[in-house]
Order: C-alpha cells, then sequence, then structure tokens
C-alpha cells in the first residue's frame, strides 16, 4: 500500500518558469515532510522539509507548501533552471511509526 | 548534515553468492537506515540498523536474507544472501543524526545478478 504518492512520473518546464511538484499522501499521523532530488548514479539530495504545523516554508527558490486537509503537499522552483533537471522525491515522516516513506518520484525536465 | 561513504560503489555477482555493503559515516548519528531502489521504483526500507543490537526488519524483509550490523555509531554493514536475479537493484544506506532530523543518503550500492 503506498501511503506517499507522486501521480506525475516526469514533468518538463521551460527556463525561467516555475515548476511545481505535487505530492499525496493517505496516513494523518505524519507529521514532518521532505523532498529530495536524485541525480543518475547519486544518492537522494535532501532539499527542504515541512513540518506539519506549518503550511509554507520557504529557501531561496525553493518553496514547499503543504495541505494538511487535502492530504497534499507541492514543491515549487523559481525560477528553474537546467541544472535542477533531476528525480524530485517526496517523502513523509511519523515520529511515532519512526519510519519515512517514499514517493515514486518525478523527474523534472528544464529545459534551456 | 554527514558525510556518507558505501563500498562497494556497484558489483557483478552470481546468483547463489553473498555480497557485502559497508557504509561509513564521518560522525555519530542516531538512525542508520537501509533502503533498496528497484528500477523505476521508489526507495523500500529494508530495515533499521540497531546499534548493538539485531536490526529491525521491514515486512518481507527477513534477517536470513540481509543479514545487517551495527557495531558502532558511524558503520554498518548489509549482505545480500544468496543472490537471485531479483536482488539487483541499488542499496542505500542512510541516515539521521537525531530522531527528528532529515534523512541522509549515501550514493547507493548498484547490484548485478546474473
Amino acid at each position: 500500500d503506498q501511503q506517499v504518492k507522486q501521480n506525475s512520473p516526469s514533468l518538463s518546464v521551460q527556463e525561467g518558469r516555475i515548476s511545481i511538484l505535487n505530492c499525496d499522501y493517505t496516513n494523518s499521523m505524519f507529521d514532518y515532510f521532505l523532498w529530495y532530488k536524485k541525480y543518475p548514479a547519486e544518492g537522494p539530495t535532501f532539499l527542504i522539509s515541512i513540518s506539519s504545523i506549518k503550511d509554507k516554508n520557504e529557501d531561496g527558490r525553493f518553496t514547499v507548501f503543504l495541505n494538511k486537509s487535502a492530504k497534499h503537499l507541492s514543491l515549487h522552483i523559481v525560477p528553474s533552471q537546467p541544472g535542477d533537471s533531476a528525480v524530485y522525491f517526496c517523502a513523509a515522516y511519523s515520529f511515532t511509526g519512526n519510519q519515512f516513506y517514499f514517493g515514486t518520484g518525478t523527474s523534472l525536465t528544464v529545459i534551456p | 548534515s554527514a558525510v556518507i561513504s558505501r563500498k562497494p560503489s556497484r558489483d557483478i555477482c552470481q546468483r547463489g553468492t553473498s555480497l557485502t555493503i559497508q557504509c561509513q559515516v564521518d560522525s555519530q548519528v542516531t538512525m542508520m537506515f537501509w533502503y533498496r531502489q528497484q528500477p523505476g521504483q521508489s526507495l523500500t526500507l529494508i530495515a533499521t540498523a540497531n546499534q548493538g543490537s539485531e536490526a529491525t526488519y521491514e515486512s518481507g524483509f527477513v534477517i536470513d536474507k540481509f543479514p545487517i550490523s551495527r557495531p558502532n555509531l558511524t558503520f554498518s554493514t548489509l549482505t545480500v544472501s544468496n543472490m537471485s536475479p531479483e536482488d539487483s537493484s541499488i542499496y542505500l544506506c542512510s541516515v539521521a543524526i537525531f530522531r527528528d532530523s532529515p534523512l541522509h543518503f549515501g550514493n547507493g550500492t548498484r547490484l548485478t545478478v546474473t
């Protein structure tokens, strides 16, 4: 049973425009949400996180939004750059369950 | 964040053999985990490596197949035993410095079983 879902396997965006990556989850007990970026042949790299007590967290070009009622989070990248081309995974964590659950990833291509 | 090193980076192994993957962290960490990423799929947790005691395995993974050691707070090994082609995957070590901090990953070991 996939508790974290990324329904878009791929996304293409023009350089300079906004990239929006989406993620849905099913477990209302999740406390903490994260986004990771993965280049080929490398491990995932932590990008940004958000606690369930917040609805927005910003770090430079990256902003994560959390909508708890809809069990939905999104990652906005503005402006998108060719170096952002990678696979992005969302993850959710429950402090009581002590486990991270990952989505299946969205492959982002930023076109110069 | 922690710097995570793994050995080997990749290997091609024959069916029925075993491979041990090592994970070394440059600082003491509270939590260490082993994940697997099969082609086109998400990251799947194999087990939590517990320092000084037996690992905690997720559903579908057993100690006989994936024995794990964690002798101290900076080192762990995962063995893939009696390998079959279905074990071909990327195996990743990940750590969290504290219980409520992000997971950090090493680069993973690409295993191919022929």
